[in-house]
């Protein structure tokens, strides 16, 4: 079936640095592929979404490219802040009438001032 | 912005007692989800509706779940007889009835089965 697996946290990076969060996908067909990210106490926000190879999503500096090659969806931003830290997922939709999002085991991001 | 709501934000029962817990979905959306996240784990899915009926259900949608839509606005899932592994948070989703259309999460309701 569909899975998603994405690198282990926690991942403590310094404020600007730079971000990835390794996300590789398994599915058959043509899934959609997000990021959601979980602040503190909070719920599940949709970060950026891509629904066909090559589409890149991008929102709020970061961005994550739809490479149907090598089943990945990595997410990047170029300079981080503080306010960044959080949980993020790597997700898939099977997209048609499979619409249930399969979830990755979540990356948490700790950002140092 | 339109969001999902969900009540109440923690609830706390015994093993063996019944839940509800309620969402509303955003008003103009037609297809609604469960999922569930135990601590520390991923997000599961656990059903979807659409029509008045259940369209997809994973295999923790057991016989103890159940969902509803009582009316137009509200979205309900219950626990008949709760377990302590059914301790987690149970968040809601809505959606539009189009084609590769964003699923909208709730803030989630805590459930703690002691």
């Amino acid at each position: 079936g569909n899975s998603v697996t994405q690198m282990e946290g926690p991942v403590t990076l310094s404020e600007e640095a730079f971000l990835t969060i390794n996300c590789t996908y398994t599915a058959t067909g043509y899934p959609s592929l997000f990021w959601y990210v979980q602040y503190p106490g909070e719920g599940l926000q949709l970060l950026l979404k891509a629904t066909k190879a090559d589409d890149k999503g991008s929102n709020k500096g970061f961005e994550a490219t739809y490479r149907k090659e090598t089943t990945s969806f990595h997410l990047e931003k170029g300079s981080v802040q503080v306010s960044d830290s959080a949980v993020y997922f790597c997700a898939l939709s099977g997209g048609g009438r499979d619409d249930k999002i399969i979830f990755g085991k979540g990356t948490r991001l700790h950002i140092l001032p | 912005e339109p969001e999902v709501t969900q009540t109440p934000s923690h609830q706390v029962t015994q093993m063996g007692q019944e839940v509800i817990l309620r969402c509303v979905p955003i008003s103009n959306h037609l297809y609604f989800y469960w999922y569930r996240q135990i601590l520390g784990q991923k997000v599961e899915f656990l059903v979807s509706f659409y029509n008045n009926e259940i369209s997809e259900k994973s295999e923790i949608f057991d016989d103890q779940f159940s969902v509803e839509r009582p009316d137009g606005s509200n979205f309900t899932l219950k626990i008949r007889s709760t377990k302590l592994e059914d301790s987690a948070m149970y968040f809601c989703a809505s959606s539009l009835p189009v084609a590769e259309e964003t699923q909208y999460f709730g803030p989630g309701t805590r459930l703690l089965v002691l």
